[in-house]
């Protein structure tokens, strides 16, 4: 069984440009999330995809956007970066079931930092 | 809105001492509990989730409705359970499952 994975591991941007971060989800995993983490802070919710639709966000301005792919992997994009989006950003997958209750797995994360 | 608050940022304990990490949550429903923890330069994982009852590398938790409490135990603290834990709440919206995550407690077990 192969875990998430997340690409890349850690990238420097500057202000005003945009980034895409990529995120695999585990082998039978049909649904994604991203979390971005501050230092010192837990992860926050950014949105969830299922089936390859937005399934839910959290207080993130629209700048932040996603896709999910037919393979169930997804990625993030960051447009007009800000210093405070300096973080580091995870990815989880889970299978959905019709409760909350489902467990959500980790990648790594990809560590941004902004200039 | 919910909320989890873990009100201690570290807590350091001897090896074989009782360890207990509080969580605290504020949600108008039924909540989905879970811990996760994150060891040293690894991803962060479950280590344990209320509804499975389960007792993971020694430690439990009990969902208390009443105090709106969901603390990790365990009775004998090990140098290998030094990581950063957190409590998360989870919960289904119209639109999908989210996490919310309290801000961390790390635990550091002294020989």
């Amino acid at each position: 069984e192969t875990g998430v994975t997340q690409s890349p591991t850690h990238l420097i941007k500057t202000r005003g440009q945009q980034v895409t971060l990529r995120c695999s989800s585990q082998s039978g995993h049909n649904t994604v999330s991203w979390y971005q983490q501050a230092l010192g802070q837990g992860p926050q919710f950014i949105f969830q995809y299922y089936r390859e639709e937005e399934n839910g966000r959290g207080n993130f301005p629209p700048r932040f956007s996603g896709l999910q792919f037919p393979n169930y992997s997804s990625e993030l994009n960051v447009n007009a970066l800000e210093l405070d989006d300096s973080a580091l950003y995870l990815c989880a997958s889970s299978s959905r079931t019709s409760g909350a209750g489902e467990t959500q797995y980790f990648g790594p994360g990809t560590r941004l930092l902004v200039l | 809105a919910q909320r989890v608050t873990q009100p201690e940022k570290l807590l350091s304990v001897f090896k074989g001492a009782p360890v207990e990490l509080k969580c605290n949550y504020s949600y108008s429903g039924s909540p989905e509990l879970f811990w996760y923890v994150q060891y040293s330069r690894q991803r962060l994982q479950l280590l344990l989730r209320h509804i499975s009852r389960e007792s993971i590398k020694g430690f439990t938790a009990d969902l208390n409705k009443g105090e709106t409490s969901f603390h990790l135990k365990k009775p004998f603290a090990q140098e290998e359970d030094s990581a950063m834990y957190y409590c998360a709440l989870s919960k289904l919206t119209g639109g999908g499952n989210k996490l919310t995550f309290g801000t961390g407690t790390q635990l550091k077990v002294e020989l």
